[in-house]
């Protein structure tokens, strides 16, 4: 079965200051694409970044990078000067061979003053 | 920048009641989803639909649920005979084109409340 694992219900993280998101997966497909979602409160979810699992190289966004471990099946992400409007719940997703996206449960990462 | 729509934001509901779930997806998409989220649950997968066919479904959606693009703008979810469980955060997406390489587009969402 197809899994993704988020094992950070909650984090938190001082203005200006790095954190890093942890998600796991489970596929035996060699070709997928793995993303991180942002859903501000009461707003929509929307694309932070996405890496093709074929690409050694890890995405970056600005101040969004990811650490994408393949053997591993770790694909975390590292929000470096952290803002107050980063506060969100942040989902991990992965799509493999069909329409899908299998999510995780989502961290709720808060910013703080 | 285009974004996909849902309404209404908040539905409530009667058990045993029907409800159609509205999305607006962006416009020269060509692929639609519905996903859910139950409260403190994964956001999981119901149903892609593309040319007027489903494409892929999930055991989650039974003969209970149906999906249809009645005009060339609106994709509809309808749950036919509400139940309690179906109390759900619903989300719809759009892709341009299908398959994994292609971004999904999620709207803000429909809270589903059945009493």
């Amino acid at each position: 079965a197809q899994t993704v694992t988020q094992s950070q219900p909650e984090m938190s993280v001082q203005e200006a200051e790095t954190v890093t998101l942890s998600c796991t997966y489970d596929t035996s497909e060699n070709n997928y694409y793995l993303f991180w979602y942002k859903q501000p409160p009461s707003r929509q979810m929307i694309l932070v970044i996405r890496q093709e699992a074929y690409k050694q190289q890890n995405a970056t966004e600005n101040r969004f990078s990811v650490n994408f471990q393949k053997a591993a099946k770790s694909f975390s992400l590292k929000i470096s000067d952290s803002q107050l409007g980063d506060t969100a719940m942040y989902f991990c997703a992965f799509i493999a061979g069909t329409y899908k996206y299998i999510f995780g449960t989502g961290t709720r990462l808060k910013v703080l003053a | 920048e285009p974004e996909v729509t849902q309404t209404p934001s908040h539905q409530v509901t009667q058990m045993g009641q029907e409800v159609i779930l509205r999305c607006v997806p962006i416009s020269n998409h060509l692929y639609f989803y519905w996903y859910r989220q139950i409260l403190g649950q994964k956001v999981e997968f119901l149903v892609s639909f593309y040319n007027n066919e489903i494409s892929e479904k999930s055991e989650i959606f039974d003969d209970q649920f149906s999906v249809e693009r009645p005009d060339g703008s609106n994709f509809t979810l309808k749950i036919r005979s509400t139940k309690l469980e179906d109390s759900a955060m619903y989300f719809c997406a759009s892709t341009l084109v299908g398959g994994q390489a292609d971004t999904q587009y999620f709207g803000p969402g429909t809270r589903l409340t059945v009493l």
